[in-house]
């Protein structure tokens, strides 16, 4: 089955500061890469997604890279904010949904 | 819209007890149906997947079953709980026929085995 590796596990920022997480899969029938978001005690939070025909993808300060031929995905938040410290996952979908283990974002003030 | 509801919040259950999750789905029909379960600090780990009624496909063998009585409703059970099980656990639901879109979440069971 689908295998989703994420790093770093922990990332600690200064608030302004650019963040990126890296995501590698192991199925490259894999077509869809969602993003969520999980504050303390929540429910995650679908943040962004791209397809696998789409190789960038940006929404405002955020955004998210796809390279299908070494099978891995980045998330990249750029001018970060203290809100935007919580649990990132990444995942990979083919038939199911599997997620990477998860990356905390601090953003310091 | 949709909409998926999710009970109970929070559960504390003794070990060796049975369990009991419920998540219904509104405002789709014939949803594709996940459970996950997420221990303290850590990733989301998929249990179950239904695709229709009576169609339930396990990822993980363990003392887990889940059912699908009627379309929209999605049941975790156990027989005998151990400790093991405590962790967060999501249902989620998906448009059905379609691999690359997104799960949205309900709003999740704290599970305590003591």
């Amino acid at each position: 089955g689908e295998n989703v590796e994420q790093h770093p596990s922990t990332l600690s920022v200064q608030e302004g500061d650019s963040a990126v997480i890296k995501c590698t899969y192991s199925d490259s029938a894999s077509n869809y890469f969602p993003w969520y978001k999980q504050e303390l005690g929540k429910r995650p939070q679908l943040i962004i997604d791209i397809r696998s025909n789409v190789g960038e993808k940006k929404d405002q300060r955020i955004a998210v890279t796809l390279n299908k031929t070494a099978k891995h995905f980045s998330l990249h938040i750029t001018e970060t904010q203290p809100e935007d410290s919580a649990v990132y996952f990444c995942a990979a979908s083919k038939n199911d949904m599997r997620f990477g283990a998860g990356t905390r974002l601090t953003v310091k003030p | 819209s949709q909409t998926i509801h999710q009970w109970p919040a929070t559960l504390v259950q003794p070990v060796g007890s049975p369990l009991s999750l419920e998540c219904t789905v509104e405002g789709t029909s014939n949803p594709n149906l996940y459970w996950y379960r997420q221990a303290a600090g850590r990733g989301l780990q998929l249990l179950f997947y239904s695709v229709g009624i009576g169609q339930i496909s396990s990822e993980v063998p363990q003392n887990l079953s889940a059912s699908r009585p009627q379309d929209r409703q999605f049941i975790l059970s156990s027989k005998k709980l151990l400790l093991s099980d405590s962790g967060f656990y999501l249902c989620a639901w998906s448009v059905p026929g379609q691999t690359n879109s997104p799960l949205h979440f309900g709003n999740g069971t704290r599970l305590t085995v003591t």
